[in-house]
């Protein structure tokens, strides 16, 4: 089971829109469409923004939105605010060798 | 309130084996499926096991398959993780997780509480 591939930082001036894309395969990102999103301040556990590429559970702020398309999915943050500034990590079922889920290697956003 | 308390964690040395376990409250433990996820220092999030809710299917990270046996006992409320034949490379802090329901309907594979975490250190 291969790590999901992201970019290992981002930044962005308050208020600006970025995006951090997952890169999978098709025995992942691919095929299904259970893919999560995670942010993690640093010291904290992880919290969950995104579920089904583009779900957002009760209480998550609507600047969190995510996609996909073919074996990449996206998370994108409208109006980056300092308080967003954290790390990422995107998850995706998969079955490349036994069921489970799999994770990308995070990524770092600076709000600058 | 939900809440997932981990203990186990320890210094253990390589070939060594651990058992943790994460004590539930807060919700109805046996109507959800439950996993482990692990984090070394300084490291990403890496999936670890899963167990259905009345613990008839599991799953395993081919790095821990046939050396990690999640379980739960749910007239308890607890998961279980035994850890047999650790590694350096198994030093991490280790989560339990469980995953998110909303509406009647669960989602096996996103996870919305975390327990606080139990470390877990393999070294001579």
């Amino acid at each position: 089971q291969s790590a999901l591939t992201q970019p290992a930082s981002v930044s962005g001036s308050p208020g600006q829109s970025i995006t951090i894309s997952c890169t999978g395969t098709s025995s992942d990102v691919g095929r299904y469409k259970y893919v999560s999103w995670y942010q993690q301040h640093p010291g904290k556990a992880p919290k969950l923004m995104i579920y089904e590429v583009s779900n957002r559970p009760t209480g998550v702020s609507y600047r969190f939105s995510g996609s996909k398309s073919g074996i990449t999915a996206s998370l994108t943050i409208s109006g980056v605010q300092a308080e967003d500034e954290a790390d990422y990590y995107c998850s995706s079922y998969t079955t490349s060798t036994t069921p489970g889920v799999v994770f990308g290697g995070g990524t770092k956003l600076t709000v600058l | 309130e939900v809440q997932l308390v981990e203990s186990g964690g320890d210094l253990v040395q390589p070939g060594g084996s651990l058992r943790l376990s994460c004590t539930a409250s807060g919700f109805t433990f046996s109507n959800y499926w439950m996993h482990w996820v692990r984090q070394a220092p300084g490291k990403g999030l890496v999936w670890v096991s899963r167990i259905k809710t009345d613990g008839s299917d599991t799953s395993y990270a081919d790095s821990v398959k046939g050396r990690f046996t999640i379980s739960r006992d749910n007239a308890k409320d607890t998961l279980y993780l035994q850890m047999n034949s650790l590694r350096a490379d198994d030093t991490a802090v280790y989560y339990c997780v469980r995953i998110y329901c909303s509406g009647g309907t669960c989602f096996n594979e996103a996870f919305d509480y975390w327990g606080q975490g139990t470390l877990v250190t393999v070294s001579s």
